[in-house]
């Protein structure tokens, strides 16, 4: 059971835009700066967006990140079949003094 | 471009210890102020913490794993490695270590080893 809890899957259609929420609570989310990984099949998670909301270089304006109280969402408009993956959000927990993710979301872009 | 890589054996025997290495280059060790970590991923699971590291040796440990579990570091090396003793077959899975780059109050995992599967099995 992960500490952050995202829903197992979502799908859309290609170029629809797509949300994945990411529920914490004070002792991560609602205290910490959460970052977004994607993972293609077979491959190593590739950070997505860092300090809720900040997409590193090479990353498209397509990804987006917001959090507000102890929740945090990744949004992705215009989407491809490339960016079919998983999803997994991020942070530190300050009760547990450890690292916690989501359990991971599966898009598929049907 | 900060580059990890994982090595080790690929199969450990039940009770005994996994022992992974991660060498790291493009980045030191030794400058300070990023955590140095690893995280483990079973078969069609998630993402999984077990501990990071400073420089100066301090850790974290996930607290599930904390009994089991040790990291250390070797600055003249640029490596940083991983010890869990005990091990069983809920321990197999990609292991990844990565960088974990920290800026004013806020850090992030940027870069990531390409994993290396460890299986335990008799």
């Amino acid at each position: 059971q992960s500490v952050l809890t995202q829903p197992p899957s979502v799908s859309a259609a290609p170029g629809q835009k797509v949300t994945i929420s990411c529920s914490g609570s004070s002792s991560n989310i609602g205290d910490h700066y959460v970052s977004w990984y994607q993972q293609l099949p077979g491959t190593a998670p590739k950070l997505l967006i860092y300090d809720n909301n900040k997409r590193p270089s090479g990353i498209p304006d397509r990804f987006s990140g917001s959090k507000s109280g102890t929740s945090a969402t990744l949004g992705i408009t215009g989407l491809q079949t490339g960016d079919e993956a998983d999803y997994y959000c991020g942070t530190w927990d300050s009760r547990l003094t450890a690292g916690v993710f989501g359990g991971g979301t599966k898009l598929t872009v049907l | 471009q900060v580059q990890l890589h994982e090595s080790g054996p690929g199969l450990v025997e039940p009770s005994q210890t996994l022992s992974l290495t991660c060498t790291v280059s493009g980045d030191s060790i030794s400058s300070g102020g990023h955590y140095w970590t690893w995280i483990r991923q079973p078969a069609g699971k998630g993402l999984e913490w077990i501990g990071r590291i400073l420089s100066v040796g301090s850790t974290n440990y996930n607290p599930s794993l904390k009994n089991r579990v040790t990291i250390s570091v070797d600055t003249s090396k640029n490596q940083f490695s991983l010890n869990l003793s005990s091990v069983t077959a809920a321990d197999t899975a990609v292991y990844y270590c990565a960088r974990r780059y920290c800026s004013s109050d806020s850090c992030w995992f940027d870069s990531w080893g390409q994993g290396t599967l460890v299986t335990v099995t008799s």
